[in-house]
């Protein structure tokens, strides 16, 4: 079973796209978070949220309880954020992360 | 100075052997928490303490056993060693007297142990 699902898997874009990661839940929330991970693997948090729209740089984060379903999107990409991005429900669900590579 | 610091960052062990894992932190939170990170399958709980004097189970604790010696500080033993405990162990920190509801994680840089 799996109660955080992430789309895509893997992902490569050409620097400057847009990109969009998603993540479908099945469990009661009090809050969604999303984590970068980068290749020397540590984990840092980039958003939590319980409803509407978070927004950090280039970086947006939305979530609609309703639809149980979030995205992170990276407007304007560029190679430095490369990295696995995951989501979580509470601290005890995981998604298993989509892999972002940005090509120059 | 990193604020959840994790000991040792790479361990080579052989199956049987009880090894330990440490985890420190300088951010004075009560919630402490030990993953492990599979490839494919993403974050496990495998244990959580929410003060010194509570210790919870996660999804995936067969195997493994915790101890929380002071606020500061959560261990992860495991009693005897099996090659499928090779993974990538993260410990996490969070406080929501500090970060509200959102209850913020914070990660330190993870241990590597690897079971022959």
């Amino acid at each position: 079973k799996n109660e955080v699902e992430q789309s895509p898997q893997n992902l490569t874009a050409q620097e400057g796209e847009f990109i969009t990661i998603n993540c479908s839940y099945s469990v009661g929330i009090s809050a969604l978070h999303w984590l970068q991970q980068h290749p020397g693997g540590g984990i840092v948090s980039l958003f939590m949220l319980s409803s509407g729209k978070k927004k950090h740089g280039r970086l947006i984060a939305t979530i609609n309880i309703q639809e149980k379903h979030s995205s992170l999107h990276i407007t304007a990409s560029h190679p430095r954020d490369s990295a696995v991005y995951i989501c979580a429900v509470n601290q005890f669900y995981f998604g298993t992360g989509t892999s972002l590579t940005v090509i120059p | 100075d990193a604020d959840v610091t994790q000991t040792p960052r790479n361990r080579i062990t052989k199956t049987g052997k009880r090894i330990m894992l440490e985890c420190s932190q300088t951010k004075g939170h009560d919630r402490m928490y030990w993953y492990r990170q599979d490839p494919g399958l993403g974050l496990r709980l495998i244990y959580y303490s929410f003060d010194v004097k509570d210790i919870n189970k996660g999804e995936i604790s067969d195997g493994y056993s915790v101890s929380r010696q002071a606020q500061a500080k959560f261990s992860l033993s495991l009693e005897s060693a099996i090659p499928n405990q090779t993974a990538l162990y993260f410990c996490a920190t969070s406080d929501p007297r500090t970060s509200g509801t959102y209850n913020e994680q914070f990660f330190g840089p993870g241990t590597r142990l690897t079971v022959l």
